[in-house]
């Protein structure tokens, strides 16, 4: 069964550090995302990436936030100065002709 | 923009009891997915749903997708505690976007 892979599962950072997420998605898969879920919240969307660029982004996706797609295997999720409020769980997914997800990193910012 | 609303948003049953879960969509449903979460923790897929009337059982677990698109629901027969958790429904994406989108989630407690 293929699988979509986040490492790393847990991240704990100093508030106003950078912090970069990553994920494999699924080889042959054309489209990917980023989601969030702050504790106890619904499961948002962030951003979706086609073609080397973003397709389409959430308000939340803001300038702190920016992915990559650095060599072709990894899909990149960077916050660059982190706050209090990015504490949340992280998932990646990508999509053939259906959708698979990761299993998230967490992000506590302390 | 299509929003997914599950109902109940929390329930409580016996072990043992059948329960059923609603996700219902403000747009037809291109894919419609199930997932499971424990309590800060990973999505589980559970099944996957697209066409119209289809159904898919897993375990004790079946899905149906009705013949609209605009509704799914989610049946546990003869609840068991491990069953207990966050049931999560998915969808999409839709035409003008690339995006999937969430329900807001319903937690299931099972009383042994």
């Amino acid at each position: 069964e293929p699988e979509v892979t986040q490492t790393p599962s847990h991240q704990v950072t100093q508030m106003g550090q950078e912090v970069i997420l990553r994920c494999v998605p699924i080889s042959n898969h054309l489209y990917f995302y980023w989601y969030r879920q702050i504790l106890g919240q619904k499961v948002e969307f962030l951003v979706s990436f086609y073609n080397n660029e973003i397709s389409e982004k959430s308000e939340i996706f803001d300038d702190q936030f920016s992915v990559e797609r650095p060599d072709g295997s990894n899909f990149t999720l960077k916050i660059r100065s982190t706050k209090l409020e990015d504490s949340a769980m992280y998932f990646c997914a990508s999509r053939g002709s259906e959708a698979f997800f990761g299993q998230g990193t967490r992000l506590t910012v302390v | 923009s299509q929003e997914l609303e599950q109902s109940p948003q929390s329930l409580i049953v016996q072990e043992g009891k059948n329960l059923t879960i609603n996700c219902t969509s403000s747009k037809t449903l291109y894919g419609l997915y199930w997932y499971k979460q424990k309590y800060g923790e990973g999505l589980i897929f559970l099944m996957m749903l697209q066409k119209g009337g289809e159904e898919k059982s897993h375990e004790k677990i079946t899905a149906k997708l009705d013949e609209k698109k605009q509704q799914s629901s989610l049946h546990i027969t003869a609840s068991q505690p491990s069953h207990a958790g966050i049931y999560l429904c998915g969808a999409g994406p839709t035409s003008g976007t690339y995006k999937y989108i969430f329900g807001t989630g319903t937690r299931l407690k099972v009383l042994a």
